[in-house]
């Protein structure tokens, strides 16, 4: 079955600290994968997704992903940490075969310090 | 461009009283989803839209959900008759095409329920 595990529920790092989410997910083949921010209050926006190619992606406001199929994970992260950082990030997997299944994990909340 | 707009952003009622939430879409986006956010987890698919058919509503618990999307368009989430555990975020999602996992989704800001 198809699943998204984020391991970390608080992470508290300091500004300009580098930053790293983890993300692992269980399907049968590779997926689809994404990366959502959620400030609070707010609805979620995509910082950046994986299809296939380049296993290094790049997103929105400094942010990349690393997808490890032997690892099975697609970590998040930041060089440099901004106190605008501080939200909840959530990552999803799509399935890609013909079913539509599109899951959640359960997100972590990053802190930053000042 | 708007935005994926939903309302209202806060409804607090009593236990057995039904309610209502809204969306619209962006312009032109033929899939809507409604979701379930939890405090600390993740949005959860209650319902998925391609145009007016209701393609995936297998998390929907019907007994006391309805939705609709009549148009094709904007859509309306109901429960009636609430209970305590209905309280939680009610997120609405719209993307691009029909049926496909990788669309990105666009996220309005939801709707916070307060069950007393």
């Amino acid at each position: 079955a198809q699943s998204v595990t984020q391991p970390d529920i608080h992470i508290t790092v300091s500004e300009g600290a580098s930053l790293e989410l983890r993300c692992n997910y269980s399907y049968g083949a590779t997926p689809y994968l994404f990366w959502y921010v959620q400030s609070p209050g707010q609805g979620l926006q995509l910082l950046l997704k994986y299809f296939s190619g380049d296993t290094l992606v790049q997103g929105i406001k400094g942010f990349e992903a690393e997808f490890k199929r032997s690892q099975s994970s697609f970590n998040l992260r930041k060089p440099s940490v901004h106190w605008s950082d501080a939200a909840e990030y959530f990552c999803a997997v799509g399935s890609t075969s013909g079913t539509y299944k599109y899951i959640f994990g359960t997100g972590t909340r990053l802190k930053v310090l000042a | 461009e708007a935005g994926v707009v939903q309302s209202p952003r806060y409804k607090i009622i009593e236990k057995k009283q039904p309610v209502a939430f809204w969306c619209n879409p962006i312009s032109g986006h033929n899939t809507l989803y409604w979701y379930l956010q939890n405090l600390g987890q993740g949005p959860e698919l209650l319902i998925r839209y391609e145009n007016e058919e209701a393609v995936d509503d297998s998390q929907l618990p019907k007994d006391r959900f309805s939705a609709e999307r009549l148009k094709g368009v904007d859509s309306t989430l109901k429960i009636q008759p609430a209970e305590l555990g209905d309280s939680a975020v009610y997120l609405c999602a719209s993307s691009p095409g029909s049926g496909v996992s990788y669309n990105e989704q666009f996220f309005g800001p939801g709707t916070r329920l307060t069950v007393l």
